[in-house]
């Protein structure tokens, strides 16, 4: 169980176009999701919190206009990245806590990140 | 912004060793948590430590705590080439869930 997956997997566009990736927890519900950014050889850097039925909370220095986050159900979670450039190009990954109360509520289940290549 | 600190970032080990990798935090730690990253994939839940306990096993794997240090160390032991990965990790920050990650290590495992 805890099955999160992310969709798509990798992802070349042009320079302007906007790139939407999809996070969805298959065999649990998430009322809370995370999206990170990870460079090569690096670690995560978590961008934003992901709130099902509410905004999204950014960490300071993300431009939330940039990076569009949805949470439209307990179990799907998206990242639009608008007006990609080059410098957008990453390992984009979310995880998600199971809801909490459970034996596994700290851990975090992770999809399996979708690599942005801009042009 | 907080961060963990792993050392070493890189070790390269041969087949048999064991393999160990440390992390601290300046802060006063949670509930410790180690991750495995494969290349270019997801992150792999691996083990959670809480604040209370000093030791936990998990196969061939043994993490400590040490509070008072506010850091962790993982050891792999019997080490496989099929271990080679990057390993990272990770700390609880408080009731919004959000963890605080270690700059990872990265291992390699050679045959």
């Amino acid at each position: 169980g805890a099955v999160v997956s992310q969709h798509p997997s990798w992802v070349i566009c042009k320079s302007g176009t906007s790139v939407k990736i999809e996070c969805r927890s298959l065999d649990f519900q998430a009322t809370t999701m995370f999206w990170y950014r990870q460079f090569p050889k690096q670690s995560l850097m978590l961008m934003a919190t992901s709130n099902e039925g509410s905004k999204a909370t950014y960490e300071q220095g993300v431009e939330k206009d940039k990076f569009l986050i949805n949470h439209a159900s307990l179990t799907l979670s998206t990242l639009t990245v608008t007006s990609a450039h080059p410098e957008d190009s990453s390992f984009y990954i979310c995880s998600a806590p199971p809801l909490a109360g459970g034996p596994r509520q700290n851990e975090q289940f992770f999809g399996p990140g979708t690599r942005l290549t801009v042009l | 912004s907080q961060q963990g600190e792993e050392d070493p970032q890189a070790l390269s080990i041969q087949e048999g060793e064991n393999a160990t990798m440390n992390c601290s935090y300046k802060t006063s730690i949670n509930n410790l948590q180690w991750y495995r990253q494969n290349s270019g994939r997801g992150l792999v839940h691996l083990i959670l430590i809480r604040s209370n306990e000093r030791e936990k096993h998990s196969g061939r794997l043994r993490v400590t705590l040490d509070t008072s240090k506010k850091s962790s160390s993982l050891l792999i032991t019997a080490s496989r080439a099929a271990d080679t990965a990057s390993y990272f990790c990770a700390d609880n920050a408080g009731n919004n869930r959000k963890l605080i990650w270690g700059l990872g290590t990265s291992l390699a495992v050679n045959p």
